[in-house]
């Protein structure tokens, strides 16, 4: 079993929608938390990283951790064509290796 | 600024040679990572600078895979007698002061491929 699972999708998606993207995990040691989009053929671009339990809002996007039930969420915003692309998440014990879910493929339809 | 720059951007192989990837990192970035991406796949941890010296080279598949980092800056992956099952995109990430909090900085990756 994988540290970390994550939906692979595909998700389509109307343009102004809520998208709301998942990972689970199972190491309890983890304290930082990363989405990472991936837009073809780049390499990812860090969107946001939360340390422990809680919420974090940027912009349109929000990051969830909730530790107790092992489980991550973003959630995007009013989405946008612009936003198609492949959201992975990361984790980390501390500073060093992240661990990557295998991405989610997003498609935002005008 | 200049990002994270990686060549070749794509490599074609035979199997059985040696390649040599580069990555030059974000000036002043004193962590540095490589990672493997298999097509579909999510990002593969192979090691990790800080500074010069590696202090986790876990991922590294096996002693076929090699890396170094000189003057705290470029790093070299080598790959030596290359397998099929080695191609995929090999990425390169930088970071301040090796702390999560200031994020990971990729480079586009080199595409390998061997034949």
């Amino acid at each position: 079993q994988k540290e970390v699972e994550q939906d692979p999708g595909p998700l389509s998606v109307p343009e102004g929608a809520i998208v709301s993207l998942n990972c689970t995990y199972s190491n309890s040691a983890f304290q930082y938390f990363m989405w990472y989009r991936q837009y073809s053929r780049k390499g990812p671009e860090l969107l946001m990283y939360t340390y422990s339990s809680g919420n974090k809002e940027d912009g349109r996007f929000t990051a969830q951790v909730d530790k107790s039930s092992k489980y991550i969420s973003l959630f995007i915003r009013d989405s946008q064509p612009s936003d198609s692309a492949t959201y992975l998440c990361a984790m980390n014990t501390n500073a060093g290796k992240s661990t990557f879910g295998d991405g989610t493929t997003l498609t935002v339809k005008p | 600024g200049a990002g994270v720059s990686q060549s070749p951007s794509n490599k074609v192989t035979e199997k059985g040679k040696d390649v040599e990837l580069r990555c030059d990192p974000i000036s002043g970035h004193t962590a540095l990572y490589w990672y493997r991406q298999s097509l579909g796949q999510g990002l593969e941890f192979l090691i990790y600078f800080q500074g010069n010296s590696a202090p986790d080279k876990s991922g590294l598949p096996s002693d076929r895979f090699s890396a170094e980092r000189t003057g705290g800056s470029v790093s070299t992956l080598t790959i030596q007698r290359t397998q099929q099952e080695d191609s995929a995109v090999y990425l390169c990430a930088s970071s301040l002061e090796g702390s999560i909090v200031y994020g990971q900085y990729f480079g586009p990756g080199t595409r390998l491929t061997v034949t």
